[in-house]
């Protein structure tokens, strides 16, 4: 199992250009997740879903649009990047949705908005 | 509103000696915890949680927490530190009513083990 994959690793946009984070997992998760972790204010919830055909917003959900075509994907959009939005952004699944279950982390996208 | 807190930056430890990371917590139901730990360049990997039983928890690389509810904390905590354990460690929360599908963080604190 590659587990939860993120891609890509590092990204420079510049201020009004659009892109799309990759998330994927391997694992049959039902949950899925994306945070941002900016220093000294930990992990903020962006955007989750509990399956396919379902997302909803989490704490910091303004700039960003997700989908969830299948139970394996889970991308993150960035409709017009402003330099706010620099920031490590990290995808995470768990098995099931439901706040007694443990997540599982990608690796983390490094995102830079000049 | 659900929050957590980690009210120390950074905690400087010898190894061998006993540790504790600090976590508070709020929430009007009752809570789930967890504690994770992540790495540099890494993400985050889980290390224990309570979601309800017994307050002292168990988890990895003998780490252990306890839930202590009239004092809303969760710390985090290993008998005998080792260098290796130096990271950044987060505490989590959400809760049992309302959307139990939303994760709150603890602002993170960085843990150095000194040889």
């Amino acid at each position: 199992n590659a587990g939860v994959t993120q891609t890509p690793k590092f990204q420079v946009l510049k201020t009004g250009q659009s892109m799309t984070l990759q998330c994927a997992q391997d694992m049959n998760h039902e949950y899925m997740s994306w945070y941002r972790q900016d220093p000294g204010m930990g992990l903020r919830l962006i955007h989750y879903s509990v399956g396919a055909g379902i997302t909803d917003q989490g704490e910091v959900p303004n700039g960003y649009n997700v989908s969830r075509s299948t139970t394996e994907d889970f991308p993150l959009r960035l409709l017009s990047a402003a330099p706010s939005q620099t920031s490590v952004y990290f995808c995470a699944s768990s098995e099931l949705a439901g706040g007694y279950n443990e997540q599982f982390f990608g690796p983390g996208t490094r995102l830079t908005v000049l | 509103a659900q929050s957590v807190a980690q009210p120390e930056d950074q905690v400087n430890v010898a190894e061998g000696n006993p540790l504790t990371v600090k976590c508070t917590y709020s929430v009007s139901g009752n809570p789930y915890l967890f504690w994770y730990v992540q790495y540099p360049n890494r993400g985050l990997q889980f290390l224990l949680k309570y979601i309800t039983g017994d307050n002292l928890v168990k988890g990895s690389y003998g780490f252990e927490a306890e839930f202590n509810k009239s004092q809303t904390s969760f710390h985090l905590k290993k008998p005998s530190a080792l260098v290796s354990d130096s990271a950044l460690y987060f505490c989590a929360l959400t809760e049992e009513r309302g959307n139990f599908n939303k994760f709150y963080f603890g602002s993170g604190t960085k843990l150095n083990v000194k040889p």
